[in-house]
């Protein structure tokens, strides 16, 4: 089975902070996939990335980016960590992109 | 209009009972459908992707109708292990783009 393993379960971090969260999968998946998901909207892409260095917008970039140098490993970045951007984040990887997804355990993050 | 909807329920029924789901989509590009389980605090889990025949797997029972654009999820003999948010997802064509509905909430009781 596919293995997402993403670096944290819970994280506290003030507004401001520049915060890093991190997602590796273990078998070689091309697409690498950030959600949020948050209670009555659903899960909400953020950003994906389909090859090693390439990166696409989703719906919500804003105040997000990311950085994908290897393959196994897609990183998202909270430039300046704000209160709206508490909430469950949801890294993803799939085969093809259209074989459905494989999920991380997810990373709850608060802002304080 | 939300491109997924599903209604956010919750259904309560007893163990043993037959429940359905019904989530609606509206782009007709609409290429791939699936629908995933997600238990409280924890990530979404795929439970099976949805073919135009209609597949089955065990109890579950998935279809999709493309003219009237919604598919389906069939539970048969529900088990309290069943509870569980279940979250329609669609994959439009030509993109890497899912889009998932906010969840219908399943509670099956004793």
């Amino acid at each position: 089975d596919v293995k997402v393993t993403q670096s944290s379960r819970y994280l506290v971090k003030r507004t401001g902070e520049k915060v890093f969260l991190e997602c590796v999968q273990d078998m070689d998946h091309e697409n690498m996939f950030w959600y949020r998901q948050d209670p009555g909207l659903g899960l909400r892409l953020i950003y994906f990335s389909y090859d090693v260095k390439m990166k696409e917008k989703g719906d919500i970039p804003e105040g997000y980016s990311v950085s994908r140098e290897k393959k196994e490993r897609f990183s998202l970045i909270l430039e300046s960590a704000s209160t709206n951007q508490t909430s469950m984040y949801l890294c993803a990887s799939s085969l093809t992109g259209v074989d459905g997804y494989t999920f991380g355990s997810g990373t709850r993050l608060t802002v304080v | 209009r939300k491109e997924v909807e599903q209604d956010p329920g919750p259904f309560n029924v007893p163990e043993g009972a037959t429940v359905a789901f019904n989530c609606t989509y509206s782009n007709s590009a609409s290429q791939s459908f699936f629908w995933y389980r997600q238990d409280c605090r924890k990530e979404p889990k795929l439970l099976m992707s949805v073919y135009s025949s209609g597949n089955e797997d065990g109890r579950f029972t998935a279809q999709l109708n493309r003219a009237s654009q919604y598919i389906s999820l069939l539970i048969r003999d529900s088990k309290l292990s069943d509870s569980a948010t279940y979250l329609c997802v669609v994959n439009i064509a030509g993109t890497y783009k899912y889009i998932f509905g906010t969840g219908t909430r399943l509670k099956v009781l004793a």
